[in-house]
């Protein structure tokens, strides 16, 4: 059961281009939304999160974009560079009590120059 | 410096002969688990803890198990390894939520596990 559900699997992208990944979700009662950042050899690392309540959120050149009634959301990396290939991970986490996040399967980038 | 730890990096082992995978972080986390990551499947929550003598199992619980008897470690202990568990192994921590900070949970750097 899959219910967190990400695209592409991989994106090519020319430096300096805008990488978008996308994200879609099915459990309501999930609550916070991390995009995590892994380079060959390490573990994930958190990029950038968002709450429901706010529809984007902004951290220099990596964007979230969420869509509520959707239950959709986005990475948008602008400016793309050389060292920002990696595999990107979107996840979700409710409040149950466990701590648990919900992975996606993953989106390898790779900048080109 | 913040950090979750594991061991071994790297391990080739045979079908059936037990062995452990240790976690260790210096946070004072309370929040530990077991992720393994497989091409196209993302990463799955193997088993967690939310503190020292009380685990749970996660999505894809068979065939491990787990111990916590100290906060900061949390080993993962195969029995008796099948191929099918051949795997990118993740340990993770946080901090409970409502316990301040931005609950990040932070990953080790993996462990490579071939079951031959």
């Amino acid at each position: 059961q899959q219910q967190v559900k990400q695209s592409p699997q991989s994106l090519i992208v020319q430096k300096g281009g805008i990488s978008i990944i996308n994200c879609a979700y099915e459990n309501t009662a999930f609550d916070y939304f991390p995009w995590y950042q892994q380079f060959p050899g390490k573990g994930p690392a958190l990029l950038i999160a968002i709450r429901p309540d706010v529809s984007e959120k902004k951290e220099g050149r990596f964007t979230i974009s969420f869509n509520k009634s959707a239950k959709q959301f986005s990475l948008h990396i602008m400016d793309s560079q050389p060292g920002d290939s990696a595999t990107y991970f979107c996840a979700a986490k409710g409040n149950f009590g466990n701590e648990k996040l919900t992975f996606g399967t993953g989106t390898r980038l790779t900048i080109i120059p | 410096e913040a950090q979750v730890t594991q061991n071994p990096r790297y391990l080739i082992t045979v079908t059936g002969k037990k062995l452990t995978v240790t976690c260790s972080q210096n946070m004072n986390h309370e929040y530990m688990s077991w992720y393994r990551q497989d091409p196209g499947l993302g990463l799955r929550q193997i088993y967690y803890s939310m503190n020292v003598e009380v685990t749970d199992k996660g999505d894809v619980p068979e065939g491990y198990k787990v111990s916590r008897k100290e906060k900061r470690n949390f080993p993962l202990i195969l029995e008796s390894p099948s191929p099918n568990q051949t795997s990118l192994y993740f340990c993770a921590s946080s901090l409970r939520r409502g316990q301040g900070g931005r609950n990040t949970i932070y990953f080790g750097e993996g462990s490579w596990l071939t079951v031959v």
